[in-house]
């Protein structure tokens, strides 16, 4: 089975400062990887993928992540946080062998305070 | 195409009546997802198609409920005898089977009283 672990369900980040989110994955089939973005009552979009290419990925709004097998983690980082980045976020992984199903980490409420 | 699409957006139903929603998925996508969400939670699988077969089930999804895809196009799911732990948003999913991402509705969320 697979699953994915996002610790501190509440982050609070300064207006300009860099935001952080930690993701540590458990799969025992190469994973697929994801982050994604909800806003108040609205559907998941999302953010960026890692797919076994590249594990420096680069996702929209300036969203970045690292795929690190060694560590089992794919962290999410942004350099500067925007008001705008005020939303949830969720760490989620997949495989082919799983039909391409998510397991979604518990998500993280992002807080940018001005 | 705009995207998946799901209706209705907002349910309000009493205990013990049955509901219905409806997912339009992205035209070209043959696969289709189901997925609840609670406060505070990620969302969590309950059902997957291919084309109109529906190939994997949770253990959440309970007898009450049934999903269908009968012409591999657009999926419904109901819910029978609705209870108040029914409430959620229930959120659908399409994707190709040649890709890895998937691409979520707006939700329906459910609200049982």
């Amino acid at each position: 089975a697979q699953s994915v672990t996002q610790l501190g369900s509440h982050v609070s980040v300064s207006e300009g400062a860099l935001v952080l989110l930690r993701c540590n994955y458990s799969s025992s089939v190469p994973p697929y990887l994801f982050w994604y973005v909800q806003y108040p009552n609205q559907g998941l979009q999302l953010l960026l993928k890692y797919t076994s290419a590249a594990t420096l990925v680069k996702g929209i709004n300036g969203f970045e992540a690292e795929f690190k097998k060694s560590e089992t983690s794919f962290h999410l980082t942004k350099p500067s946080a925007h008001m705008s980045d005020a939303a949830e976020y969720f760490c989620a992984v997949s495989s082919v062998e799983g039909n391409n199903r998510l397991a979604f980490g518990k998500g993280n409420q992002v807080v940018v305070i001005p | 195409d705009t995207g998946v699409s799901q209706n209705p957006r907002h349910k309000i139903t009493k205990r013990g009546q049955n509901v219905t929603f409806r997912c339009d998925p992205i035209s070209e996508h043959n696969r289709l997802y189901w997925y609840r969400q609670t406060l505070g939670q990620g969302p969590e699988f309950l059902t997957y198609f291919q084309n109109e077969a529906q190939l994997e089930k949770s253990r959440l999804l309970s007898d009450r409920f049934s999903a269908e895809r009968p012409k591999g196009s657009f999926s419904t799911l109901e819910i029978q005898r609705t209870e108040q732990g029914d409430s959620a948003m229930y959120l659908c999913a399409s994707s190709h089977s040649g890709a890895a991402e998937a691409f979520f509705g707006q939700g329906t969320r459910l609200t049982v009283v």
